[in-house]
């Protein structure tokens, strides 16, 4: 089955800088590869996604890309706001299956 | 639009007792239903799937039980809790087959503690 690496599990950085979330994954079959952000005590909720035949994607200030020959996928968030401070969980989905599996998460902290 | 709720917000249970979280869709047909269950500061652990009517895969073998007597209604079950089932339990849908975007939606969740 499929097998999902998240680093790192705790990033920490002072507001306004950049951080990269980067996951690997095993199954060259998986298509599709969301994130989520899951703030404390709360639901997650999809952020961005981006499925194989794109390598990368924007949304203001988050990207997403991925390298299909490695088999990684990163996000990116820059500029960094308090507000950003979560709990961000990867995943990769193979076509045809209903279960994506997921990253062990990041503990993202932006410090004022 | 598509809903989801997901009840009791919170409990507290002691060991032994039993448990029903029920989780709703709204505003869609047929879709792909999910518990998992998040130990405080871990992951996301997918405990039961469900694709249609009666159909219901577990992914990890323990006390608990899951039914979808309803084309969108999901029940989480237990007859006897122990310690370790204490968490929080987020029920999720995504479409199902023919218009698959991927993404789940989640539940606000539930939070058990289990004393």
């Amino acid at each position: 089955g499929e097998n999902v690496e998240q680093h790192p599990s705790t990033l920490s950085v002072q507001e306004g800088d950049s951080a990269v979330i980067k996951c690997t994954y095993s199954d060259s079959a998986s298509n599709y590869f969301p994130w989520y952000k899951q703030e404390l005590g709360k639901r997650p909720q999809l952020i961005i996604d981006i499925r194989s035949n794109v390598g990368e994607k924007k949304d203001q200030r988050i990207a997403v890309t991925l390298n299909k020959t490695a088999k990684h996928f990163s996000l990116h968030i820059t500029e960094t706001q308090p507000e950003d401070s979560a709990v961000y969980f990867c995943a990769a989905k193979p076509g045809g299956s209903y279960i994506p599996t997921f990253g062990r998460g990041t503990s993202l902290i932006v410090h004022p | 639009s598509q809903t989801i709720h997901q009840w009791p917000a919170t409990l507290v249970q002691p060991v032994g007792s039993p448990l029903s979280l029920e989780c709703t869709v709204e505003g869609t047909s047929n879709p792909n239903l999910y518990w998992y269950r998040q130990a405080a500061g871990r992951g996301l652990q997918l405990l039961f799937y469900s694709v249609g009517i009666g159909q219901i895969s577990s992914e990890v073998p323990q006390n608990l039980s899951a039914s979808r007597p309803q084309d969108r209604q999901f029940i989480l079950s237990s007859k006897k809790l122990l310690l370790s089932d204490s968490g929080f339990y987020l029920c999720a849908w995504s479409y199902g087959t023919g218009t698959d975007t991927g993404e789940l939606f989640f539940g606000e969740g539930s939070r058990l503690t289990v004393l």
